[in-house]
Parts: C-alpha cells; structure tokens; sequence
C-alpha cells in the first residue's frame, strides 16, 4: 500500500528565510506526486505535482520541489518565505485506478512565518 | 465558475441524528471525489464518482455513509446516525477526464466541518 510521510509536524522560520519541507513515499510503481497547501478553513489548494520528465518542477508562489527517486522523497523548498506563506502543508501521492487518480496524504507540515 | 462549492460549511449535529452534505463541482468536470480530515491529519479518501456512477468506495466508508451523484452534478454525502468519530472536516474535489489521458488536477472545495456532540 502506498503511503506517505511528512516527518516534521510544525516548523518555524523567519520571514525571508528558506524554506525546506520533508515528504517521503512508499509506492510500489512510478509515483504521482504533489504538494497541496491548505490555509485555516480553506480547501486544499495545489502548489505543484510531479508525474515524469525533469526531477525538479517548479510550482506556484515561487515554490519549488525536487523528486529524488533513490530517497524516496519529493521535498519542497522556497528561497525566501513571505509571511502569507504561513499555512499547512500537504505532500500526497497518487494511485491510479485506470485514469482516475485517488490521492494518498501526509499528516501534514504547519508553517509559522516569524515577522 | 468560482469552483468547488460545499454546503453547509459547518454542522454541528447530535449523536445519533442523520446529516447530509451538498457538494456542487466544477461545472464541466465529469469526476467528484470525497475525503474526510480529521484534526492533525491529512484528507483520506472516501469515494469518487465518474459521472452519475459511484467506482471507488474506501473501506472507511461505513455502512452508515451513501454518496450520490444523481445526474452526474451536484453530489451529496450522508451520514446516518452520526457518532463523535464522525466528527471531521469532509472535503469534496473534482476533475475532468479526457478521453485515455489522465485526470487533470483535483480542484478541492472549502469543506464542511462536521462536530458530533
């Protein structure tokens, strides 16, 4: 069975810092993978994904993450945090049942931006 | 189309009473997908329709939960005889389905928070 693992629970950085959130997957065939951002009381909005081609996809907000396949890892990365960037943060990985795609997630990173 | 719709927002219910919730896609997109989050953790997937027909249903969903998609719209989730477990956040997304190619992404909804006292 596939799951997936968000090993830091809370991080905190200051404004303008870089930022680095840690996923890892277990999936036994080619992953499909993705990082949602999710604000209090708000869906769950997509930052990026991963399904073949170059390792490292760039996604919205200047966010960016690098698929490493040896490490079974997908981290997201940020070159400079923005105080709106304060969230939740969700790394999943896809299964496809045929074309239909039914999303594995992590337990989740909450991000506190310091000022 | 200002995306996925949830409704209610939040409910809160007693134990024991039924509750259903309303989820209204994207307006062309033919697939819909339930999750359910509970506090501390990420959304886990229920069910999913293609359409008006259910494929998928997670061994989470217990008999006391019925999805349906009557005509491939709007889909609504009910929970009957609700318990304090049931208590979480229910998430509602939807996707298109083009031909042989893949899903595009999984737009989700805001969700309804459901608290079981």
């Amino acid at each position: 069975a596939q799951s997936v693992t968000q090993p830091d629970i809370h991080i905190t950085v200051s404004e303008g810092a870089s930022l680095e959130l840690r996923c890892n997957y277990s999936y036994g065939a080619t992953p499909y993978l993705f990082w949602y951002v999710q604000s209090p009381g708000q869906g769950l909005q997509l930052l990026l994904k991963y399904f073949s081609g170059d390792t490292l996809v760039q996604g919205i907000k200047g966010f960016e993450a690098e698929f490493k396949r040896s490490q079974s890892s997908f981290n997201l990365r940020k070159p400079s945090v923005h105080w709106s960037d304060a969230a939740e943060y969700f790394c999943a990985v896809g299964e496809l049942w045929g074309s239909a795609r039914q999303l594995t997630f992590g337990s989740g990173t909450q991000l506190t931006v310091l000022p | 189309d200002t995306g996925v719709s949830q409704n209610p927002r939040h409910k809160i219910t007693k134990r024991g009473q039924n509750v259903t919730f309303r989820c209204d896609p994207i307006s062309e997109h033919n697939r819909l997908y339930w999750y359910r989050q509970t506090l501390g953790q990420g959304p886990e997937f229920l069910t999913y329709f293609q359409n008006e027909a259910q494929l998928e249903k997670s061994r989470l969903l217990s008999d006391r939960f019925s999805a349906e998609r009557p005509k491939g719209s709007f889909s609504t989730l009910e929970i009957q005889r609700t318990e304090q477990g049931d208590s979480a956040m229910y998430l509602c997304a939807s996707s298109s389905h083009r031909g042989l190619g893949e899903d595009t992404e999984a737009f989700f909804g805001q969700g309804t928070r459901l608290t079981v006292v």
